[in-house]
């Protein structure tokens, strides 16, 4: 069946813009997780949804992050006046519920310039 | 709070040698420990779980790892590696409990496999 897809696979953006990443998970799964791969950070953990609720945002780097999720689907992570320091690829994991293994996106690279 | 550690940032072998990736993790509580590899440009894919029961887990691509709770460790391995594994691999932990059941990652293993 169809994996965890992600929109745009490229972004490229100027500084202070803002850009909307999505995410759709593999169908059923009611769980989805974003994180950030970055080449000085590795991999972080950035926000999770149970259903269309994110229960802890404490993960999102900074107030210009958002995330929602609607219908228990698609998610989009939103980043507001966007910095240098946001570049990096952001990936997308869902789950078939919470605590079960994670099924990656393929990722959206996302260049500030 | 808990942390993976991969011991080595680059591994290169030769084509057909074993190949043992190193990953320790810390916790206090009980814990549930994933490999996953990237291959360039693409995300992440799960090579193999433990969740509980056997210590010794046999993933895809004939890897396996074996989980020791005394040393907190998760190493990978296979015994004979092929061109194709060249990529990165990362260790992953996470513990579903009181948690965001997130994983907190390793900072990857590039393994390089030389013909």
């Amino acid at each position: 069946g169809a994996g965890v897809s992600q929109s745009p696979s490229n972004k490229v953006t100027e500084k202070g813009k803002d850009v909307e990443l999505r995410c759709d998970p593999i169908s059923g799964h009611t769980a989805l997780y974003w994180y950030r791969q970055s080449l000085g950070q590795g991999l972080e953990f950035l926000i999770y949804f149970q259903g269309n609720s994110a229960p802890d945002k404490s993960g999102l780097p900074s107030d210009r992050f958002s995330a929602e999720r609607t219908g228990g689907s698609v998610s989009t992570l939103t980043i507001q006046r966007t910095q240098q320091e946001d570049s990096a690829v952001y990936l997308c994991a869902s789950s078939l519920i919470f605590g079960y293994e994670q099924y990656f996106g393929p990722g959206t690279r996302l260049t500030v310039t | 709070a808990q942390s993976v550690t991969q011991l080595d940032s680059q591994v290169p072998v030769f084509e057909e040698a074993p190949v043992e990736l190193r990953c320790n993790y810390s916790s206090s509580v009980s814990v549930y420990l994933f490999w996953y590899v990237q291959y360039p440009n693409q995300g992440l894919q799960l090579l193999l779980k433990y969740l509980s029961g056997s210590t010794l887990v046999k993933g895809i691509n004939g890897f396996e790892a074996e989980f020791n709770k005394s040393q907190t460790s998760f190493h990978l391995r296979k015994p004979s590696v092929h061109i194709s594994d060249t990529a990165e691999y990362f260790c992953a932990v996470t513990t579903y409990e009181g948690s965001q059941g997130n994983l907190i990652f390793g900072k990857g293993t590039k393994l390089s496999v030389k013909p």
